[in-house]
């Protein structure tokens, strides 16, 4: 299995809802990523969690609420987001040993639109 | 401070033409190198990489792409290109000794193949 499988696909939240993605893999991959991607845009890194911890967090404002209950879940928690939020968000894992970070495997991505 | 080129942003080719996406990387410490792929409405899809060994590495699809480190390029070429070639291509490099597992993204090319 060689998926990362993120839901849901598309989302329409307002502004002050509370929502959450998920994010899955069956790989053993020991690293995990949230990613943003503006249209026409490369994807931004959000957080990254190694071996179930938070590593590194891009200053991402705090409406923005990751979270890693295993090492083959990932949760990123939204809260009063607002319009400009409005993106596909990506959710990526890697291997931390052999070949290194890098060699990401990304999910399809949740489309999220804030009204 | 790292950093990744993508000399165009948009790349019109005829369907069967030879094509090249060009990147250039600046990096004071050994880097890993990918290609990464987006179809629209999905995820980004990993290419090709080079971590060492032979310069020129290649994808199961027809690219390939060359390591050159006195240029500091990865550039990435097809001989003959197909309509469903039509994507946005992500070059990345990402850092053999960084602390945290950051894939740094050039800003995309637009390779568009017309028939």
């Amino acid at each position: 299995d060689t998926e990362v499988t993120q839901t849901p696909k598309h989302l329409v939240m307002g502004m002050t809802n509370k929502k959450s993605l998920k994010c899955e893999q069956h790989m053993g991959h020991r690293a995990m990523y949230w990613y943003k991607q503006k249209a026409k845009k490369p994807p931004e890194l959000m957080f990254v969690y190694s071996y179930e911890k938070l590593s590194i967090n891009e200053s991402v404002p705090s409406r923005f609420s990751p979270e890693c209950p295993n090492s083959s879940l990932l949760n990123l928690h939204l809260h009063a987001l607002q319009p400009e939020d409005s993106a596909l968000y990506l959710c990526a894992s890697s291997p931390i040993t052999g070949t290194g970070w890098g060699e990401a495997f990304f999910g399809q991505g949740t489309r999220l639109t804030v009204v | 401070a790292q950093s990744v080129t993508q000399l165009d942003s948009q790349v019109p080719v005829f369907e069967e033409a030879p094509v090249e996406l060009r990147c250039n990387y600046s990096s004071s410490v050994s880097v890993y190198l990918f290609w990464y792929v987006q179809y629209p409405n999905q995820g980004l899809q990993l290419l090709l990489k080079y971590l060492s060994g032979s310069t020129l590495v290649e994808s199961i699809n027809g690219f390939e792409a060359e390591f050159n480190k006195s240029q500091t390029s990865f550039h990435l070429r097809k001989p003959s290109v197909h309509i469903s070639d039509t994507a946005e291509y992500f070059c990345a490099v990402s850092f053999i000794y960084n602390q945290g597992g950051k894939l740094i993204f050039g800003q995309g090319t637009e390779l568009s193949v017309k028939p």
